[in-house]
């Protein structure tokens, strides 16, 4: 079965910082998506960024980019001059046959 | 993006009643449809996955008869939470995919369901 860790249960940055939230997963898939999703308080589920896994390029959306480690199992993602909107859960998440499994998130909180 | 409708977005009920709720794609069809559920300050646990004319499928250990799905038509599925417990009370998702790829998944924003 996948499964998706997010070790950091809370980050706080200083607006116009950068920050990486980390992620990794498990599978004996070689073909697979991932995703990052941000719920902000809210609590609407908002896509961020997604990766095919058999592209080696990393994905990128204006300030957000991520550091996908396919031997690694890893998939980092990256906020570049965070923004106080930024405030928000993140979730790390796994395609498995278009069900998703998400990791146990990360409270990121960007400071004034 | 496409929107999902999701109603009611909070229910306070008491303990034995049901309740439903409805996830509506507004400006797609949608052959399937996932439900969700989020206890407080935890991750997302997918529940069933809905599809439009036959019998949704349950992940396990989700109780199929106290979690009645239905997906009578291709915008809209609803979950029935039968007898509801204050066990129940949790925050529940749906989302909707557009076509056959993940890129076009998308969520509803929720319904806050609190049992007495």
């Amino acid at each position: 079965a996948q499964t998706v860790t997010q070790s950091q249960p809370e980050m706080s940055v200083q607006e116009a910082e950068t920050v990486t939230l980390s992620c990794t997963y498990d599978t004996s898939e070689s073909n697979y998506y991932l995703f990052w999703y941000k719920q902000p308080p809210s609590r609407q589920m908002i896509l961020v960024i997604r990766q095919e896994a058999y592209k080696q390029q990393n994905a990128t959306e204006n300030r957000f980019s991520v550091n996908f480690q396919k031997a690694a199992k890893s998939f980092s993602l990256k906020i570049s001059d965070s923004q106080l909107g930024d405030t928000a859960m993140y979730f790390c998440a796994f395609d498995r046959a278009q069900k998703l499994v998400f990791g146990q998130g990360t409270r990121l909180t960007i400071n004034p | 993006g496409a929107v999902v409708s999701q109603h009611p977005s909070r229910v306070i009920c008491k303990s034995g009643t049901s309740v439903k709720i409805e996830c509506r794609s507004l400006d797609f069809q949608a052959t399937t449809m996932f439900w969700y559920r989020q206890f407080p300050k935890q991750s997302l646990m997918l529940m069933a996955t809905s599809n439009e004319g036959s019998k949704a499928t349950y992940e396990q250990g989700v109780e199929k008869d106290k979690f009645l799905i239905n997906h009578a038509s291709l915008t809209l599925s609803t979950l029935t939470v039968t007898s509801a417990h204050p066990e129940d009370s949790s925050f529940y998702i749906c989302s909707a995919l557009q076509g056959a790829t993940n890129e076009k998944l998308f969520f509803g924003s929720g319904t806050q369901l609190s049992v007495l």
